[in-house]
């Protein structure tokens, strides 16, 4: 059962343009969502996240939207460089506290074109 | 800056025998996770672990693994008798109560 989805498995997108990566998730009991950046051979990194009560987060040239009543989140990074090519996990959980199983979506490699 | 970190980072083993993978979470952090990442497919979800027991699990947990905090500091987890389909990477992660779960490199786990 996929509970949160990353529909596109990659993106490629030119060095200084947008990247929007997209998820959707079908449990509504989900109330917290993050992303997640991983290189090869490394953990996932966090990155940003955002909570049911709000549409939008913003750090640095990262946004991220959430759409509740679609179950739908987007990154955005504006603008994107070379250094984010990576592969990004959008992740979410019942509630923002310890103990909570993350539920991840499959990933969607980005390449960022010099 | 504070970071969660896996020994080792690659193991071999022979098929039945028995695995500890060891993690350092960051210091005062409360919450301790384990997930997997089999190849090509998602991060999944393994066991949570706060005040020295288990506070959840899924049901790839099931009674051939077991989880552990030893000292203050080592947070482990134990495959007792390994299958081919246990191959994977292994992922620690730890977090504060209110915030997000830090993860570690990981430790590549292969049964042969």
């Amino acid at each position: 059962d996929q509970q949160v989805k990353q529909n596109s498995p990659s993106l490629s997108v030119q060095e200084g343009r947008i990247s929007i990566l997209n998820c959707d998730y079908t449990n509504s009991m989900f109330d917290y969502f993050l992303w997640y950046k991983k290189y090869p051979a490394e953990g996932p990194t966090f990155l940003i996240s955002i909570s049911s009560i709000k549409d939008k987060n913003e750090d640095g040239r990262f946004t991220v939207f959430l759409n509740k009543s679609a179950k739908h989140l987007s990154l955005h990074i504006v603008p994107s460089q070379p250094g984010d090519s990576a592969v990004y996990f959008c992740a979410a959980s019942p509630w923002n506290s310890g103990n909570t199983p993350l539920v991840f979506g499959k990933g969607t490699r980005l390449s960022v074109i010099a | 800056e504070p970071e969660v970190t896996q020994t080792p980072s690659h193991q071999v083993t022979q098929m039945g025998q028995e695995v500890i993978l060891r993690c350092v979470p960051i210091s005062n952090h409360l919450y301790f996770y384990w997930y997997r990442q089999i190849l090509g497919q998602k991060v999944e979800f393994l066991v949570s672990f706060y005040n020295n027991e288990i506070s959840e699990k899924s049901e790839i947990f099931d009674d051939q693994f077991s989880v552990e905090r030893p000292d203050g500091s080592n947070f482990t987890l134990k495959i007792r008798s390994t299958k081919l389909e246990d191959s994977a990477m292994y992922f620690c992660a730890s977090s504060e109560e209110y915030n997000e779960q830090f993860f570690g490199p990981g430790t590549r786990l292969t049964v042969l």
